[in-house]
């Protein structure tokens, strides 16, 4: 069974510019969630979703963030403008419904600012 | 929010040895998972505890549910140099879908 799949797995931008992050979850699991993880920490949960609605967002700063699910499985996590200070990993993740405390990450996408 | 407080916060072992991390919360966990996360890449999930008291193994990996349920430790035992990375505890709070993290353990296993 394929795990969680992120893309792209390194991004190098310019502050002031967008970004997007891809997730695929794995398959069956209705609930995705996106984290933050800073270098020596773990990770901040930043958005959770059921299925195509977000019922936990209030980690996101909503004024740069933005995430969509359309469909329910796949999701974009977006951030517009970039600052120095979003230079940090996202991680993607999904869990199921029979054990919805236990959640399983993909590698993450490395982004760096300028 | 419930913070889980992670010790040591690093640890350098000689290969062969056994190794033990523990995880103490303020608040009770009705689950304890523990994740290892290799440089570049995710939080990989070792171990789920979901009941107090349990003992659970995985392999060389040991993890125990503390029986007030506000702790929990990882055992590695006959550590060998694959073991380094750093080490999370985690629990589900809030609605139970939320995972809080552990300030991590980072292994370095020397020949």
């Amino acid at each position: 069974e394929a795990g969680v799949v992120q893309s792209p797995r390194y991004k190098i931008i310019e502050k002031k510019q967008p970004v997007a992050f891809w997730c695929n979850p794995i398959s069956g699991h209705n609930t995705l969630y996106w984290y933050l993880q800073n270098l020596g920490q773990g990770p901040e949960l930043l958005i959770r979703y059921e299925n195509e609605e977000a019922v936990d967002d209030s980690q996101l700063p909503k004024d740069r963030f933005s995430a969509e699910r359309l469909k329910g499985v796949d999701s974009t996590l977006k951030i517009q403008p970039a600052e120095l200070g979003d230079s940090a990993v996202y991680l993607c993740a999904s869990s199921g419904s029979t054990t919805p405390g236990t959640q399983y990450f993909g590698p993450g996408t490395r982004l760096l600012v300028l | 929010g419930q913070q889980l407080n992670q010790s040591p916060q690093s640890m350098f072992i000689q290969e062969g040895e056994d190794v033990s991390m523990n995880c103490t919360s303020s608040s009770i966990f009705n689950t304890w998972l523990w994740y290892k996360q290799d440089p570049g890449e995710g939080p990989v999930l070792l171990i789920a505890l979901y009941k107090a008291g349990e003992l659970t193994s995985n392999g060389r990996l040991t993890a125990q549910f503390g029986i007030t349920r506000k702790d929990s430790f990882l055992n590695i035992s006959a550590s060998i140099p694959s073991d380094v990375g750093i080490y999370f505890c985690a629990g589900p709070s809030g609605s139970a879908r939320q995972l809080t993290f552990g300030s991590g353990t980072q292994l370095t296993v020397l020949p």
